[in-house]
């Protein structure tokens, strides 16, 4: 498959525990976005990377959220001490750049209950 | 900073009408739109974009417009189909593109058969 995978597609969590989100791009797509989507509403933007360089983080919603991008492919978007407000379903999107053409491409995303 | 309302929240039309969606922006310096659709318990599929320095943009039945002087996009479906129930988002980025995407809240369509 060439698409955009998250993992897993469902996490159910006690609340205060942590979770950690993956998101596997498509192949040689420079640009990573994380998106955040409450249940009939549209995503709402959390950050970017371009290649490892986290260059806007200005949507995450505090400093329980965290994400990284290593080596410029995978990421993954960790968050501490989880709360009920925190469910949500987290979308990964990848594009080749940033260019005014290029569109961003979604994965499935990853459905996360805190009970 | 960008804000994006989509009219109407529902709409359910029979099978085989042509249809109109809108999508309204409030920063014209928008950089490019993107028009996609959200099947339940699904990702994004991406529809069509359309850059700042274009006007509408065509794949098979879809038609999407962008008019930045009045802060609007349309997406025309023809000869609308049961498959195309969804929801449909629009998006758009601005910044010079350094930002992420700004959603409206998004048309849940269904097309009777």
């Amino acid at each position: 498959g060439a698409g955009v995978s998250q993992s897993p597609r469902y996490k159910v969590a006690k609340r205060g525990q942590d979770v950690a989100l993956r998101c596997d791009p498509i192949s040689g797509h420079v640009s990573l976005f994380w998106y955040q989507q409450a249940l009939g509403q549209g995503p709402e933007f959390l950050t970017y990377f371009q290649n490892e360089a986290q260059l806007d983080k200005s949507g995450l919603p505090s400093d329980r959220f965290f994400a990284e991008r290593p080596e410029g492919s995978v990421s993954t978007l960790k968050i501490q001490r989880t709360q009920q407000e925190d469910s949500a379903v987290y979308l990964c999107a990848s594009s080749l750049g940033l260019q005014e053409g290029q569109p961003q491409h979604f994965g499935d995303g990853t459905r996360l209950s805190i009970l | 900073k960008q804000e994006v309302t989509q009219i109407p929240a529902a709409l359910s039309v029979p099978e085989g009408e042509n249809l109109v969606l809108n999508c309204s922006f409030t920063d014209s310096a928008i950089y490019n739109l993107q028009w996609f659709r959200q099947d339940p318990g699904k990702g994004l599929t991406s529809l069509l974009l359309i850059q700042s320095s274009q006007r509408e943009q065509t794949s098979g039945r879809l038609n999407a417009s962008l008019d930045k002087s009045s802060g609007r996009s349309t997406l025309y479906i023809a000869a609308s189909q049961p498959g195309d129930s969804a929801t449909y988002l629009c998006a758009g980025r601005s910044g010079g593109g350094a930002d992420g995407l700004t959603f409206g809240k998004g048309t849940h369509l269904i097309i009777q058969p």
